[in-house]
């Protein structure tokens, strides 16, 4: 059925360089996409959002990048640092009355 | 920085008893949204609510639960008979305009229940 998934379960990477964090949808349908940052304990956390109408939007630090054609997003954090460890999970919206989450990167930054 | 506040951080129920979770919003704030993550599982929607009604709902939010704002601040989630499967965490969100999807939502730290 459809599904929102996640490439890797986990990432590595040295502090200050830059991530990217994939994340596969299967719904054409998708209009409306968010990237969540979770830390151990916490509730998620907003990081940036895309509606289908555009291909990339930048945040601080964070870019999205949305490719419809082969049903893609990604988020880049540049200059990674310790305190952006988190699980990162994608999520989206097709105008239903639902919102579909993907299981989750882990990143880990290593100093 | 105004936050969502959950109470309790951790409830453990028996089984068939009935839980109440409760939320306080951002004060400002105008949607208000339950959603569980069963532990090493994804986050799942259950319900968004706007000016004292359920304006969505998924396929998990049957009839075992209900929302409530029984007042200007609290934002409650109940859960009758729960069962062992209801063992999650709990998050409460809010975001301020009444735009469903396409608005910041805020997520409170969550209440891990615990059916036995």
């Amino acid at each position: 059925g459809e599904s929102v998934g996640l490439h890797l379960p986990t990432l590595s990477v040295q502090e200050g360089d830059n991530s990217i964090i994939n994340c596969a949808y299967s719904n054409s349908a998708s209009d409306y996409f968010i990237w969540y940052k979770q830390e151990s304990g916490k509730g998620p956390q907003f990081i940036i959002d895309i509606r289908s109408n555009m291909d990339k939007r930048q945040g601080q630090r964070v870019t999205v990048l949305l490719n419809k054609t082969v049903k893609h997003l990604s988020l880049q954090i540049a200059a990674t640092q310790p305190g952006d460890s988190a699980v990162y999970f994608c999520a989206e919206n097709s105008g239903d009355n639902d919102m579909r989450f993907g299981a989750g990167t882990r990143l880990t930054v290593k100093p | 920085e105004p936050e969502v506040t959950q109470t309790p951080s951790h409830q453990v129920t028996q089984m068939g008893q009935e839980v109440i979770l409760r939320c306080v919003p951002i004060s400002n704030h105008l949607y208000f949204y339950w959603y569980r993550q069963i532990l090493g599982q994804k986050v799942e929607f259950l319900v968004s609510f706007y000016n004292n009604e359920i304006s969505e709902k998924s396929e998990i939010f049957d009839d075992q639960f209900s929302v409530e704002r029984p007042d200007g601040s609290n934002f409650t989630l109940k859960i009758r008979s729960t069962k062992l499967e209801d063992s999650a965490m709990y998050f409460c969100a809010s975001s301020e305009f009444a735009g469903g999807w396409g608005y910041e939502q805020y997520f409170g730290p969550g209440t891990r229940l615990t059916v036995t």
